[in-house]
């Protein structure tokens, strides 16, 4: 399979405890983007990679959050002292260096709990 | 900011046509729509570009009229398998930044 893949797929953990996700993005595809959708909203843009550097990150991205994407391949996100409102599905995109228009595709996501 | 879908939800019988819109406050210089199932991730469905280009996908076509910043989604003779929650999206800048996307459109097709 040559799509985006995400790791875990689903991830439980108690309040103040520290998670990290993983995405692979398609290969060569140079852009990569971290999102995060509750129930019921569209997708919210949380930053963006094109190759190894962090392009934009939304005000949504608190200080607990960090992302990396040290070769330019796959990304991590990693959560600092979660919190109830942090549960949300984390999607991951990549989109081709020869997509003028930002065409990007999904992987399956990460549904976080945090109890 | 984020683009506004309506209506909010639709339930139709199989084989009966839907419209989806998509507005927008700030400039649209392309218009993105995807559809999500229940549980899964969502999949590009297709790119509107300014210039009223119209582009299909199946029996699902769209159209965008960047003077009213508007897109509209036409689902044609819907199938069981067209169920699911359809957005439109902007990017967020120009470039290749990120997406800001709408609330969704519920689509429920009946047998």
């Amino acid at each position: 399979d040559t799509g985006v893949s995400q790791d875990p797929r689903h991830k439980i953990t108690k309040r103040g405890q520290n998670v990290t996700f993983r995405c692979d993005p398609i290969s060569e595809h140079n852009r990569l983007y971290w999102y995060r959708q509750t129930l019921g909203q569209g997708p919210e843009f949380l930053t963006y990679f094109q190759n190894e550097a962090q392009l934009e990150k939304s005000r949504l991205l608190s200080d607990r959050f960090s992302a990396e994407r040290p070769k330019g391949s796959f990304s991590t996100l990693e959560i600092q002292r979660t919190e109830q409102g942090d549960s949300a599905m984390y999607l991951c995109a990549s989109s081709s260096p020869e997509s003028s228009y930002n065409e990007q595709f999904f992987g399956p996501g990460t549904r976080l709990t945090v109890l | 900011q984020q683009p506004v879908q309506s209506p909010q939800a639709v339930i139709l019988r199989e084989g009966e046509d839907a419209v989806i819109n998509c507005s927008s406050s700030k400039a649209l210089y392309s218009v993105h729509w995807y559809r999500q199932k229940h549980g899964e991730a969502p999949v590009f469905l297709m790119i509107l570009l300014k210039g009223g280009e119209q582009k299909g996908h199946e029996k699902i076509s769209a159209s965008f009229n960047e003077k009213k910043q508007q897109s509209s989604l036409y689902l044609t003779a819907s199938q069981l398998s067209y169920s699911g929650t359809y957005f439109c999206a902007r990017l967020r800048g120009g470039g290749a930044d990120g997406l800001t996307f709408g609330k969704g459109t519920h689509l429920i097709i009946q047998p």
